[in-house]
């Protein structure tokens, strides 16, 4: 398996506009976690999904941010309009059902 | 909810000597112990994780201990080599919520 997908590993783009990063999970995970991680406030929890439901929004930062999972191998973090507050390290990362959690390479997003 | 404090926050050993990195988490009700490392513009990959019914576990020169009673685990890297240098992260979990400490950014130098 190709481990977990995430496009696109660099966004750069300027304030006021939508961004749309994509995660393809590793098959036959049933959960999957999006993070966001800052120097100053490391790896947070944003929201997961559970056999594409989501359980747990409540680390959205705001009603700007929102996420998707059509189906069990494709699922979407939009921001929208973007902040140049939200420029972070984006991590999507799965896991089947037990503990052992996967992560994928980050999407860097700068926003200017 | 859970919160995991790590330290230290960096960590500059020399080549072949030990280095520790410590964890606590406060709820007692977490059962599962990941350790991930981290690289430069990479992921967290997972190393090493332990659960709550288990005091010790070795992977080569890796190892993880955890004191239930204390709520707190460490990562033991032996016999330290210049590419264990990146950033280690500790986490813990109960049911599907996962906190993570704040890193540890290890040096190894040669």
């Amino acid at each position: 398996d190709a481990g977990v997908i995430q496009s696109p590993r660099h966004e750069v783009t300027e304030m006021g506009q939508e961004v749309t990063l994509r995660c393809k999970p590793i098959s036959g995970h049933d959960y999957l976690f999006w993070y966001r991680q800052t120097m100053m406030r490391g790896l947070e929890l944003l929201i997961y999904f559970n056999n594409n439901v989501p359980i747990d929004d409540s680390g959205m930062p705001e009603d700007r941010f929102s996420a998707k999972m059509p189906n069990a191998s494709f699922s979407t973090l939009k921001i929208q309009p973007s902040e140049p507050r939200d420029s972070a390290v984006y991590f999507c990362a799965s896991r089947p059902n037990n503990n052992e959690q996967f992560f994928g390479p980050g999407t860097r997003l700068t926003v200017l | 909810g859970e919160n995991v404090e790590q330290h230290p926050s960096t960590l500059s050993v020399q080549e072949g000597d030990s280095a520790v990195i410590k964890c606590t988490y406060s709820d007692s009700a977490s059962n599962y112990f990941p350790w991930y490392k981290q690289e430069l513009g990479k992921g967290p990959q997972l190393i090493i994780d332990i659960r709550s019914n288990v005091g010790e576990k070795k992977d080569q020169r890796i190892a993880v201990t955890l004191n239930k009673t204390a709520k707190h685990f460490s990562l033991h890297i032996t016999e330290t080599q210049p590419e264990d240098s990146a950033v280690y992260f500790c986490a813990a979990k109960k049911n599907n919520d996962m906190r993570f400490g704040a890193g540890t950014r290890l040096t190894v130098k040669p």
